[in-house]
């Protein structure tokens, strides 16, 4: 069965910290996609990074980075040196391949990221 | 490039009746998925669409019904509101929409209050 574990429900820093969201996954597939999403209070969901299942390879993107660990089920996304513009929920999805899935995420339940001045 | 919009933003309707919540794709996608988002359930499925066709769909009751028009624009209507229909309504919308999951680009939402 998909399902995407994000046991942080909220975390809060002081600016300049850094931090680490937890997101940990099940799937039977071989072939998946895992996903990051930022939600500021607008509401719309931002696009982070995509990592396919094949790809283990560690990314950095500025203050951001992220852990994929096949070995683990994990995907942990990091932030360096936090600002309080980080403040959001952030969502961890999964996605697996084949014409079942087409289209669909399977999201974690987000983990509220507060970053105090 | 704009981004998904969603229309109206807001809207405020009552139990019993049917609501319809429309999505604009970015342009040159053709695949959009609708999901919903409620404090207790998270972010959940409704369905997908592409070339005016559905192909996948969630865990919803038939009261949850959409559309996909040529130009890729999508609607979702709700027949039969209930109190539990309150909730964030996020559309996204992808490139290909081939069997390769895309990456889904989301729109700012529709609120739905059902009073």
């Amino acid at each position: 069965a998909q399902k995407v574990t994000q046991a942080q429900t909220e975390i809060s820093v002081v600016e300049k910290e850094d931090v680490t969201l937890d997101c940990v996954y099940e799937t039977r597939d071989t072939t998946y996609y895992l996903f990051w999403y930022k939600q500021p209070p607008s509401g719309e969901l931002v696009f982070l990074i995509r990592r396919n299942s094949f790809d283990e390879q560690n990314e950095i993107s500025g203050r951001y980075s992220w852990n994929f660990q096949k070995s683990t089920s994990s995907f942990n996304f990091t932030i360096t040196a936090s600002q309080v513009v980080d403040s959001a929920v952030y969502f961890c999805a999964l996605s697996e391949a084949g014409s079942s899935n087409t289209g669909k995420l399977i999201f974690g339940q987000g983990t509220t990221l507060q970053v105090k001045p | 490039k704009a981004g998904v919009t969603q229309t109206p933003r807001y809207l405020i309707k009552t139990r019993g009746q049917q609501v319809t919540l429309s999505c604009s794709p970015i342009s040159g996608h053709r695949s959009v998925s609708w999901y919903q988002q409620t404090p207790g359930q998270g972010l959940q499925f409704l369905f997908e669409y592409f070339s005016e066709t559905q192909r996948n769909k969630g865990n919803f009751p038939g009261r949850f019904s959409g559309r996909q028009f040529s130009n890729s624009r999508s609607e979702m209507n709700v027949s039969t509101l209930e109190l539990g229909d309150s909730a964030l309504y996020l559309c996204a919308s992808s490139p290909l929409g081939g069997l390769t999951t895309d990456t889904q680009y989301f729109g700012p939402g529709t609120r739905l209050t059902v009073l």
